[in-house]
């Protein structure tokens, strides 16, 4: 399995709903991502998790909060989000924790769209 | 600050036609660059990764280019195809970076018409 899988594809979600984001992958990468992307412009890195840990929060709202309960997994749980919220989201994992060395894969993400 | 850019920022080509597309980075101390291709809506493929002494990387009708000192790079389409129309972004790691030592660039848009 060379895959990073994310679920669901698409999910649209009032304002006051609270909503779960989910990537998974089975090739033993130890390092999993999050990363926004709105239209046109490049991906934006969201969290970084190592060894089940988090590494790397960089400034993102609270009301986004990740959960990786092991090595295989990484959730995003979404809550009382704005319309500015919709946007592409990306999962990815790498080999190692120096990312930018390994390589990542990337999850074919999940559209989300906040009213 | 490290930088990606690229050019064209959009680029319309006859299917069976070649293209270039063009890459300039200042991100130090460099580590590798990759290409990625991304269809709308979807995540980012992987087409090449190269090196700091790799100067031409293939991958079928992809031909990816690098230039160490002028720190500049090029993705070559061969023979297009109406499946190539996607965004193309360059992405430069620094040494040691970690996640947050990648730069993206803005992607080129190809667009290959019939």
């Amino acid at each position: 399995d060379t895959e990073v899988t994310q679920t669901p594809k698409h999910l649209v979600m009032g304002m006051t709903n609270k909503k779960s984001l989910k990537c998974e992958q089975h090739m033993g990468h130890r390092a999993m991502y999050w990363y926004k992307q709105k239209a046109k412009k490049p991906p934006e890195l969201m969290f970084v998790y190592s060894y089940e840990k988090l590494s790397i929060n960089e400034s993102v709202p609270s009301r986004f909060s990740p959960e990786c309960p092991n090595s295989s997994l990484l959730n995003l749980h979404l809550h009382a989000l704005q319309p500015e919220d919709s946007a592409l989201y990306l999962c990815a994992s790498s080999l190692g924790t120096g990312g930018s060395f390994y390589g990542y894969t990337f999850g074919s993400g999940t559209r989300l769209t906040v009213v | 600050k490290n930088q990606v850019e690229q050019s064209p920022q959009s680029l319309i080509i006859l299917e069976g036609k070649n293209c270039t597309l063009q890459c300039n980075y200042t991100v130090s101390p460099f580590s590798n660059l990759r290409w990625y291709k991304q269809d709308t809506g979807r995540g980012p493929v992987s087409l090449t990764i190269m090196t700091f002494s790799e100067n031409t990387k293939s991958n079928g009708r992809y031909t990816a280019t690098l230039d160490a000192d002028t720190k500049q790079s090029s993705l070559h389409i061969t023979a297009s195809q109406l499946s190539d129309s996607a965004s193309y972004i360059c992405v430069v790691s620094a040494s040691g970076g970690g996640a947050d030592g990648l730069t993206f660039g803005k992607g080129t848009h190809l667009i290959i018409q019939p």
